[in-house]
């Protein structure tokens, strides 16, 4: 079936580097994608979103990009921290048209490493 | 605002047991979600609630039932615990079309 997944399981930086997490979707008529952020022992935590009209969006030291033309989600983080240590997910919005995002699909995750 | 407030944090049960898992929210969301996160497998949809009174499932139903009877609170029931149960289960909800969902700090329950 379709699914959302991400290239790498494991990745570790050095702190002030910058950081590169990929993910891959399949579902061609997904509209909204959330990379989230899940640190041990609590529910994933919103980063940042991007709907499929853009191809770039850009918060506080991170920036997500679109590639609708290969299925590919990317969330650049800058100057990486310790504190960006946790587990990230991509998740794509599968809910129909006028829904919420009660339908997220999410990825497997990508647990980010940063040493000091 | 508290956000999505998930009791109990942590749950033990034994095989056939039942119980609810609580979930409410006060941001007045229509939409509400129930995943379980498992290692190696990312989180996964159980139910879902697109408003007070509306629920239809999700990728993995088997073996729970929710209901919605306020706008606030989505209860999840394990009727007969079973082993593969054991996981972390996520309550989350979400306002209007194509906005994130806020997660709560999750159950974490386990079946012997």
């Amino acid at each position: 079936g379709e699914s959302v997944g991400l290239h790498l399981p494991t990745l570790s930086v050095q702190e002030g580097d910058n950081s590169i997490i990929n993910c891959a979707y399949s579902n061609s008529a997904s509209d909204y994608f959330i990379w989230y952020k899940q640190e041990s022992g609590k529910g994933p935590q919103f980063i940042i979103d991007i709907r499929s009209n853009m191809d770039k969006r850009q918060g506080q030291r991170v920036t997500v990009l679109l590639n609708k033309t290969v299925k590919h989600l990317s969330l650049q983080i800058a100057a990486t921290q310790p504190g960006d240590s946790a587990v990230y997910f991509c998740a794509e919005n599968r809910a129909v048209a006028q829904g919420g995002s009660e339908k997220l699909v999410f990825g497997k995750g990508t647990k980010l490493t940063v040493n000091p | 605002n508290a956000g999505v407030t998930q009791t109990p944090k942590f749950q033990v049960l034994k095989t056939g047991q039942s119980m609810t898992l609580q979930c409410a929210q006060d941001m007045n969301h229509e939409y509400m979600s129930w995943y379980r996160q498992d290692p190696g497998m990312g989180l996964r949809l159980i139910h879902y609630s697109v408003g007070a009174g509306i629920t239809d499932q999700g990728e993995v139903p088997n073996g729970y039932n929710v209901s919605r009877s306020t706008t606030e609170d989505f209860p999840l029931r394990l009727l007969s615990a079973a082993p593969s149960q054991t996981s972390v289960y996520f309550c989350a909800s979400s306002g209007q079309y194509n906005s994130p969902l806020h997660f709560g700090n999750g159950t974490r329950l386990t079946v012997t």
